[in-house]
């Protein structure tokens, strides 16, 4: 079973600051298949980034995914007040079909 | 506007069952592939179930194997979890998530329904 660990576990930041959020995979993950989720409290999570670079539809140019293999990141070039909030990176495994998330990392407000 | 609605969640004994229901709009619902997302309390989250547009391929996390039935009625634009022999730790939001065709991923989400295993 092919393990997420996101670094680091919780950030405290001011708006207009950048920020690098880690993924790491117990194993070789497709490209393809990691994407970036963001969750607000009491919302349900909003997909941000799939195929670990491309930003989904609506999403703001200031994120921006990256990586592969073990290692992807995520990057929020210029913190919004609306950016504050937990992400979860994804994958999917193909025998048979499932997906995995890491832990989260919660950005928070300084 | 596409949306997923989920209902059907409360409280339940442990042992208990529940059913839980997502109705999607705005989108065709028979074309995609569907699935059921989890978080507990102040947890992340956690793949539930899949199900495919047709009914023919269904997937479970490990730890609702053998416990857990999706299903769907695509003339009802319905997504269903079956949920036996729950446990205190089942305790959870609920989510279905629509499947993001060739993406590996999911793009729509809905609000959530809250289950609760207690006695």
């Amino acid at each position: 079973e092919i393990m997420l660990t996101q670094s680091p576990g919780t950030l405290s930041l001011s708006p207009g600051e950048g920020v690098t959020l880690s993924c790491r995979a117990s194993q070789s993950v497709s490209s393809s298949f990691l994407s970036w989720s963001q969750q607000k409290p009491g919302q349900a999570p909003r997909l941000l980034i799939y195929g670990a670079s491309i930003r989904a539809a609506g999403i703001p140019d200031r994120f921006s995914g990256s990586g592969s293999g073990t290692d992807f990141t995520l990057t929020i070039s210029r913190l919004e007040p609306e950016d504050f909030a937990v992400y979860y990176c994804q994958q999917y495994v193909t025998s048979p079909p499932s997906w995995t998330f890491g832990q989260g990392t919660k950005v928070e407000i300084k | 506007e596409v949306e997923l609605v989920e209902s059907g969640g409360g409280l339940v004994k442990p042992g208990g069952s529940l059913r839980l229901s997502c109705v999607g709009s705005g989108f065709s619902f028979n074309s995609y592939s569907m699935n059921w997302v989890r978080q507990a309390p102040g947890k992340g989250l956690e793949w539930v179930s899949s199900i495919s547009w047709s009914s023919v391929d269904f997937y479970y996390g490990d730890s609702v194997k053998g416990r857990f039935t999706i299903s769907r009625d695509n003339a009802k634009n319905s997504l269903y979890l079956q949920m036996n022999s729950l446990r205190a730790e089942d305790t959870a939001m609920y989510y279905c998530a629509r499947h993001y065709d060739e993406k590996y991923t999911f793009n729509v989400w809905g609000q959530g329904t809250m289950v609760t295993v207690s006695s």
